[in-house]
């Protein structure tokens, strides 16, 4: 079944400790991406890859690192969290990434960082 | 000014009754336009493609007028199951998806 995971799906932390969600795919697509989703604000493009090896920031990336070593995997890494950090995650890839292809989304990551 | 517009609703409407959600964009280069479907915080899903000749799929037609630069999406005898949020897509910038805030539609019995 073509999709994309995300794990964990839930995660409660504390201000300033790392953690990493991970997100899958497995149509070998291209492009990936990481939004995040808070209310009345929309969903915000935070990084995006290219490729292997290709990223770039999206419009919220202070606060955020990510890697693109192998296709299918595009982690999103929160090096010292902060509350203002507590959102909904969603990974998200597609075939290219000219804009003109269908987003497949994973299910989503809620962070709440206290 | 946002660079993708939508009226957040909730728009309430019986089942059966026909709805239109209007969304308006502010880069007058886009090429790519698209409506999308939330429920309730899950991910979104594509529901359709806009294109410039407008497009029909069932019982949702979407069009395209890029003079006034927006898009919308009417919804012909609603279901209960269409209950969920609709959100417009523009690929505003290369390589870069803008998403609206979602319009939120709920349908009765």
């Amino acid at each position: 079944e073509a999709q994309v995971t995300q794990n964990p799906r839930y995660l409660i932390t504390v201000t300033g400790k790392k953690l990493t969600v991970t997100c899958s795919q497995n149509m070998n697509h291209e492009y990936m991406s990481w939004y995040r989703q808070d209310p009345g604000l929309g969903l915000r493009q935070i990084y995006y890859s290219m490729n292997v090896e290709v990223t770039d920031k999206g419009d919220v990336p202070e606060g955020y690192k990510v890697s693109r070593k192998e296709k299918r995997n595009f982690p999103l890494i929160l090096e010292s969290p902060s509350p203002n950090q507590t959102s909904l995650y969603f990974c998200a890839s597609s075939f290219r990434g000219t804009g003109a292809y269908e987003q497949y989304f994973g299910p989503g990551t809620r962070l709440t960082v206290t | 000014r946002k660079e993708v517009e939508q009226d957040p609703g909730p728009f309430n409407v019986p089942e059966g009754a026909t709805v239109a959600f209007n969304c308006t964009y502010s880069n007058s280069a886009s090429q790519s336009f698209f409506w999308y479907r939330q429920d309730c915080r899950k991910e979104p899903k594509l529901l359709m493609s806009v294109y410039s000749s407008g497009n029909e799929d069932g019982r949702f037609t979407a069009q395209l007028n890029r003079a006034s630069q927006y898009i919308s999406l009417l919804i012909r005898d609603s279901k209960l199951s269409d209950s969920a949020t609709y959100l417009c897509v523009v690929n505003a910038r290369f390589q870069k998806l803008v998403f609206g805030t979602g319009t939120r539609l709920l349908v009765s019995p």
